[in-house]
């Protein structure tokens, strides 16, 4: 079975705080995603990233930057997090050269609380 | 921009009974749409894709162009059918764009 990990699945930091949040998966897959999931606004992409050291903005890339040193890790970083980053975080991957086959394997999660 | 609407953000139904969840898409182009189903604590994961043309957990989507709709439709709800769906659509290179999600809530 893929297995998309995230580090953290509970997090409380202070406005102004410099966030990290880990993503681990263990299939050798190029494409990485990070979503974030808020009620009544659905999954809105923040960054992607193809291969290593490749990134993509998304759709929401204002406040967040993304890390991938390493094929199998993606991490996603709030610079100095705000309360209307408080959210659940949604980590994603997929293999490439499969055509545009729309499944994406996500990890559990990463619930993130500004204060 | 393509675009993925789910008008409802709640669907209440009773055990039995049956259920449509609505989808609609604007797209120029031909459209790849898929139908996410998250059960609670558990991961999001993929339920169907329109092309498969398959049923999952009894579950069915059929793509209309005329109407751009997807919608996801089961002849009768069970209990465990109860989880928040999303539908969503593939722009490029696996990059999906999801709708806003609509929870259904299945009574006994």
């Amino acid at each position: 079975d893929v297995k998309v990990t995230q580090s953290s699945r509970y997090l409380v930091k202070r406005t102004g705080e410099k966030v990290f949040l880990e993503c681990v998966q263990d299939m050798d897959h190029e494409n990485m995603f990070w979503y974030r999931q808020d009620p009544g606004l659905g999954l809105r992409l923040i960054y992607f990233s193809y291969d290593v050291k490749m990134k993509e903005k998304g759709d929401i890339p204002e406040g967040y930057s993304v890390s991938r040193e390493k094929k199998e890790r993606f991490s996603l970083i709030l610079e100095s997090a705000s309360t209307n980053q408080t959210s659940m975080y949604l980590c994603a991957s997929t293999p490439a050269g499969t055509g545009d086959t729309g499944e994406l394997f996500f990890g559990e999660g990463s619930r993130l609380t500004v204060l | 921009a393509q675009r993925v609407t789910q008008p409802e953000k709640l669907l209440s139904v009773f055990k039995g009974a049956p259920v449509e969840l609505k989808c609609n898409y604007s797209y120029s182009g031909s459209p790849e749409l898929f139908w996410y189903v998250q059960y609670s604590r558990q991961r999001l994961q993929l339920l169907l894709r329109h092309i498969s043309r398959e049923s999952i957990k009894g579950f069915t989507a059929d793509l209309n162009k005329g109407e751009t709709s997807f919608h996801l439709k089961k002849p009768f709800a069970q209990e465990e059918d109860s989880a928040m769906y999303y539908c969503a659509s593939i722009l490029i290179f696996q990059k999906l764009v999801f709708g806003t999600g609509t929870r259904l809530l299945v009574s006994p």
